[in-house]
């Protein structure tokens, strides 16, 4: 049971747009929220958080949104560069040691 | 170097071997994970470690043994590897207590691991 679902594989933006990540989760007792971001042959690195008390946090050019009714959370990069693209992972815990990913979605930003 | 590093980078086997994936890390972390990375399954946790000598089953654990004699290394051995073990295996680790940002995990580059 994916209890963190990325549903879209992959998506395709133009260069200065708006890209927005897709999140869905079923777990309710999920209180932190993480979306990393992963270039071929590295490792995922960290890129912006939400607590389950809020339901926007911003970094940048990156902000997440939590909508904790719909169990929804979405990543919205603006604008978008070529070097955004990478497969990005959403991440969710429940008791701060352990993190449920989902499946990714490879962003291509293209001129 | 700082971090956290894995070895071998890639490595290749044959069905039945054992092979072990080293993982180091120089941060004194608390926590380290390893998980591999699978296309349409996104990333899964095999096992973790809250402490030196403590150690805990992940989503897919069977088939991998791991031990953690010491706070910095956290090795994964396959004990008799076979095909579906073909993966690309990820460690992390993480402290708790920093930074305010919740649980967030350091992952080493990777190890893309073959099985013939």
């Amino acid at each position: 049971d994916q209890q963190v679902k990325q549903n879209s594989p992959s998506l395709s933006v133009q260069e200065g747009r708006i890209s927005i990540l897709n999140c869905d989760y079923t777990n309710s007792m999920f209180d932190y929220f993480l979306w990393y971001k992963k270039y071929p042959a590295e490792g995922p690195t960290f890129l912006i958080s939400i607590s389950s008390i809020k339901d926007k946090n911003e970094d940048g050019r990156f902000t997440v949104f939590l909508n904790k009714s719909a169990k929804h959370l979405s990543l919205h990069i603006v604008p978008s560069q070529p070097g955004d693209s990478a497969v990005y992972f959403c991440a969710a815990t429940a008791n701060t040691d352990k993190l449920i990913f989902g499946t990714g979605t490879r962003l291509q930003v293209f001129p | 170097d700082a971090g956290i590093t894995q070895s071998p980078r890639y490595k290749i086997t044959e069905t039945g071997r054992q092979v072990t994936l080293m993982c180091h890390q120089t941060w004194s972390h608390s926590y380290m994970f390893w998980y591999r990375q699978d296309l349409g399954h996104g990333l899964r946790l095999i096992y973790y470690s809250a402490a030196a000598d403590i150690t805990d089953k992940g989503e897919v654990p069977d088939g991998y043994v791991v031990s953690r004699s010491k706070t910095e290394n956290f090795p994964l051995t396959l004990e008799s590897a076979t095909r579906s073990q073909t993966s690309v295996y990820f460690c992390a680790s993480s402290e708790l207590s920093t930074s305010g940002r919740g649980n967030e995990q350091f992952f080493g580059p990777g190890t893309r691991l073959t099985v013939l």
